[in-house]
């Protein structure tokens, strides 16, 4: 069984800062990892995932996010954000091996960028 | 870029009445998905769908709900008899395989249950 937690349920943050949105996950097997952002009034859209190879990986609207195998975090960051980036942001894992590829969700941050 | 579709957008239906909630995945998709949102909750996993048969329920996934893929492009959620608690907003997704594939989702449908 896998279990995802997003430490900040809410994040305020000014145009053009930067921001972190933490996620740490717990499983016993290897799995993927993946962020999806929801817009107001829409539905789940891919922002990144990490599968294997490099531990940093950069997805859409100039999101990175990095993976922590020791830390077992996949926290996401944007050096300087946008009003349009106001979401909520939900980490996801998904086992590597299991039948029926079920996302497992965290319980979303949602991001407020501030003028 | 082809998208999930569901319909409808909303739906509001009595306490015990039978409800379908429509989906239209990505046509080359393989593998269907039914997720859950209750308000202020985490979107939870209901079913996984492949091969015309499930693959993966949860345990919130009981005889009161099924699905099916009534022809080549539709994939529905039946909730026999609804209780006041299947309010939420509901998310069909599909993957093109499985492992290391994608889900995409469509906008989901908000159903409340008077």
């Amino acid at each position: 069984a896998q279990s995802v937690t997003q430490l900040d349920s809410q994040v305020p943050v000014f145009e053009e800062a930067p921001v972190e949105l933490r996620c740490n996950y717990s499983s016993s097997v290897s799995v993927y990892l993946f962020w999806y952002v929801q817009y107001p009034n829409q539905g789940l859209q891919l922002l990144l995932k990490y599968l294997s190879g490099s531990t940093l990986v950069k997805g859409i609207n100039g999101f990175e996010a990095e993976f922590n195998k020791s830390q077992t975090s996949f926290h996401l960051r944007k050096p300087s954000v946008h009003i349009s980036d106001t979401a909520e942001y939900f980490c996801a894992v998904r086992s590597i091996k299991a039948a029926g590829n079920k996302l497992t969700f965290g319980g979303g941050t949602r991001v407020l960028v501030k003028p | 870029e082809p998208e999930v579709t569901q319909t409808p957008s909303h739906q509001v239906t009595q306490m015990g009445q039978e409800v379908i909630l429509r989906c239209v995945p990505i046509s080359n998709h393989l593998y269907f998905y039914w997720y859950r949102q209750i308000l202020g909750q985490k979107v939870e996993f209901l079913v996984s769908f492949y091969n015309n048969e499930i693959s993966e329920k949860s345990e919130i996934f009981d005889d009161q709900f099924s699905v099916e893929r009534p022809d080549g492009s539709n994939f529905t959620l039946k909730i026999r008899s609804t209780k006041l608690e299947d309010s939420a907003m509901y998310f069909c997704a599909s993957s093109q395989g499985e492992g290391n594939q994608p889900q995409h989702f469509g906008d989901g449908t908000r159903l409340s249950i008077l």
